[in-house]
């Protein structure tokens, strides 16, 4: 597609419930990354996947955070038993490929959740 | 482990002034430096970035930067604002050598562009 899609655009859930999050980055890009915005902060790097391996999965708080890439394109992010403090926005970015910072990653507008 | 510190939560300003947005980071290798910009609603946008030669890097909208080595700066600079620029703006850094592009993002300033 044009630029990073991500779905829902807005989730609102109770605690304890499990979530799933999408992200459709760029026709073409192998690099995507996920990143988490609370409230009054920058941007959180949580993973990277380079094709349909998680090559940097460090920022996961958590063993309730999960996601996958089975097939090197769309993307999805899974939270378990949430919690009031997972609210946040969820970025998504693709680049072209990994590696330097010469490969500019375009994000999409992210996935607001609420968990109640 | 690198940081990134924008010390103007917010900045005010009026329409057609100047205006810089600071930022300074920390790092024990050497960094690409990026700034992006955020608009309500929409995903991050990338204003501009420095990858080496010339320190100052002029980006999209009017908007330049200028990379100081010594003061571990990387303040943001436009002569004269819009409306339109009213946004989050987002200073982040890549460390040299790494495998990966991943971003480490100061907490953001508020540009605030009042007619």
């Amino acid at each position: 597609g044009a630029g990073v899609s991500q779905t829902p655009s807005n989730k609102v859930t109770e605690k304890g419930k499990y979530v799933e999050l999408r992200c459709d980055p760029i026709s073409g890009h192998t690099a995507l990354y996920w990143y988490r915005q609370s409230l009054g902060q920058g941007p959180e790097f949580l993973i990277y996947f380079q094709g349909t391996g998680a090559a940097d999965d460090s920022g996961l708080p958590n063993d309730r955070f999960f996601a996958v890439r089975p097939e090197g394109s769309v993307s999805t992010l899974k939270i378990q038993r949430t919690e009031r403090g997972d609210s946040a926005v969820y970025l998504c970015a693709s680049s072209l490929t990994g590696g330097t910072g010469a490969n500019v990653l375009t994000f999409g507008a992210g996935s607001r959740l609420t968990v109640l | 482990a690198q940081s990134v510190t924008q010390l103007d939560s917010q900045v005010p300003v009026f329409e057609e002034a100047p205006v810089e947005l600071r930022c300074n980071y920390s790092s024990s290798v050497s960094v690409y430096l990026f700034w992006y910009v955020q608009y309500p609603n929409q995903g991050l946008q990338l204003l501009l970035k420095y990858l080496s030669g010339s320190t100052l890097v002029k980006g999209i909208n009017g908007f330049e930067a200028e990379f100081n080595k010594s003061q571990t700066s990387f303040h943001l600079r436009k002569p004269s604002v819009h409306i339109s620029d009213t946004a989050e703006y987002f200073c982040a850094v890549i460390p040299y050598g790494g495998a990966t592009n991943k971003l480490i993002f100061g907490t953001g300033t508020l540009l605030a562009v009042q007619p």
